[in-house]
């Protein structure tokens, strides 16, 4: 099935550590997008990337670090500089062109501190 | 002034009601706009894309005024599985960033 996978679905960060979330997918899609989302709150943008080795910071880049290497992965790291990093990370990927395009999602990673 | 503003409910209605949800944004020269769904703790879906004339799958039709900008989604003869949260989307005019509010809730009680 085509879709966008993340892993872990749970992870747990101790103090000074950083930890990689991954995100792979195989809808072929141009872009791809990290977003934060904390209880009661909506989607905020961390990082995305419309072309491979190429990527943009977002709203709250701070604390984070992405690559995209390859078209179809786009792992976030979330470092020990990010001092709140308990929340649910989404990624997306959409199709740049044609208009009127959505975004599709994993089914995010919860991350916790120890 | 954010980019996209919902109302964030609670909606509480009962089975069978019609209920409405607005959206504002504040670029008009966006072109691009979705409703998802998100239930508790999981991602957010599709429910659909919203286009200029307007447009209708099923129980829910949703609508654009470009004049006002705003985008609407109106959801007829609810049922107890369309309790969740429902985010308006709007892509920027570039086209490479999209902006979500913050959601309305619903809850459709027996």
């Amino acid at each position: 099935d085509g879709g966008i996978t993340q892993s872990p679905k749970y992870l747990f960060r101790k103090e000074g550590q950083n930890v990689t979330l991954s995100c792979e997918q195989n809808l072929n899609h141009d872009a791809m997008y990290w977003y934060r989302q904390d209880p009661g709150q909506g989607l905020r943008l961390i990082y995305y990337s419309q072309i491979v080795n190429d990527f943009q910071k977002g709203d709250i880049a701070e604390g984070y670090s992405v690559s995209r290497e390859k078209k179809e992965s786009f792992p976030l790291t979330v470092t020990s500089a990010q001092k709140n990093p308990t929340a649910f990370y989404l990624c997306a990927s959409s199709i740049l062109r044609g208009g009127n395009q959505p975004q599709h999602f994993g089914d995010g990673t919860r991350l916790s501190i120890l | 002034r954010k980019e996209v503003e919902q109302d964030p409910g609670p909606f509480n209605v009962p089975e069978g009601a019609t209920v409405a949800f607005n959206c504002t944004y504040s670029n008009s020269a966006s072109q691009s706009f979705f409703w998802y769904r998100q239930d508790c703790r999981k991602e957010p879906k599709l429910l659909m894309s919203v286009y200029s004339s307007g447009n209708e799958d099923g129980r829910f039709t949703a609508q654009l005024n470009r004049a006002s900008q705003y985008i609407s989604l109106l959801i007829r003869d609810s049922k107890l599985s369309d309790s969740a949260t429902y985010l308006c989307v709007v892509n920027s005019p570039t086209g490479n960033q999209f902006y979500f509010g913050t959601g309305t809730s619903l809850t459709v009680i027996p």
